[in-house]
């Protein structure tokens, strides 16, 4: 079936790196993507990996996928003030929509 | 800005009211998509279309409908509304909806029914 789950909440301190986990069960995922929501504000795309790729770097962030144990990962190098918004993780199956399959959401907090 | 515009930002209305959410596309996308964000749902697909034509459906009510016009924008109608209809709806948009494609979110319209 079509789940992804994440942790609700994650805390760091500024200038230090942050991981914020996801996993998801269809093993059919095609893509997966991280999204990121600032308070009041709409979805933005942050970074998106093909399922069959292992790792993904772009400036600061890395993205893991670990494909047998269904593992999504978002690293945050030099984490700011400004990173502070929730993570969405999210996975598009081989159907014809490609529709977004969204996790909960990680609030990612970050303190001076 | 990601290019997808939605009308209204913000709407407050009554149990049983009916309200149309408004969504145009970025400039050559072909493909809408509607998503709504609730605290107890999280953020669920509602529908897809392609090119005025319905694509997919998702866990959308059936007081709900939507419809995608020749100039390509969408509309979301919500009819016969209950308090638990009180959500933030996104649309999104992608170039003709298919496999990797990156979808842009608007800024969504946040709908508060009393």
């Amino acid at each position: 079936g079509e789940d992804v789950e994440q942790s609700l909440f994650l805390s760091v301190r500024e200038g230090d790196s942050s991981v914020i986990n996801c996993t998801y069960t269809d093993s059919s995922s095609t893509y997966l993507y991280w999204y990121k929501q600032e308070p009041g504000a709409g979805l933005q795309l942050l970074t998106y990996i093909f399922s069959n790729m292992d790792m993904k770097q772009d400036q600061r962030l890395t993205v893991l996928l670990n494909k047998k144990d269904k593992h999504l990962s978002l690293r945050i190098a030099d984490t700011q003030t400004g990173d502070s918004a929730i993570y969405f993780c999210a996975e598009t199956l081989g159907d014809s929509s490609y529709k977004l399959i969204f996790g909960s959401g990680t609030r990612l907090l970050v303190r001076p | 800005d990601s290019g997808v515009t939605q009308t209204p930002k913000h709407l407050i209305t009554a149990t049983g009211q009916r309200v149309t959410l408004r969504c145009s596309p970025r400039s050559g996308d072909l493909s809408v998509y509607w998503y709504q964000q609730s605290l107890d749902q999280g953020l669920q697909f509602l529908i897809q279309y392609y090119n005025g034509e319905e694509r997919a459906k998702g866990n959308i009510l059936e007081r709900f409908s939507a419809q995608q016009f020749p100039d390509l924008h969408s509309e979301l109608n919500l009819s016969s509304l209950e308090l638990g209809d009180s959500a933030l709806y996104f649309c999104a948009s992608s170039v003709v909806g298919g496999a990797g494609e990156t979808q842009y979110f608007g800024p969504g319209t946040r709908l508060l029914v009393l």
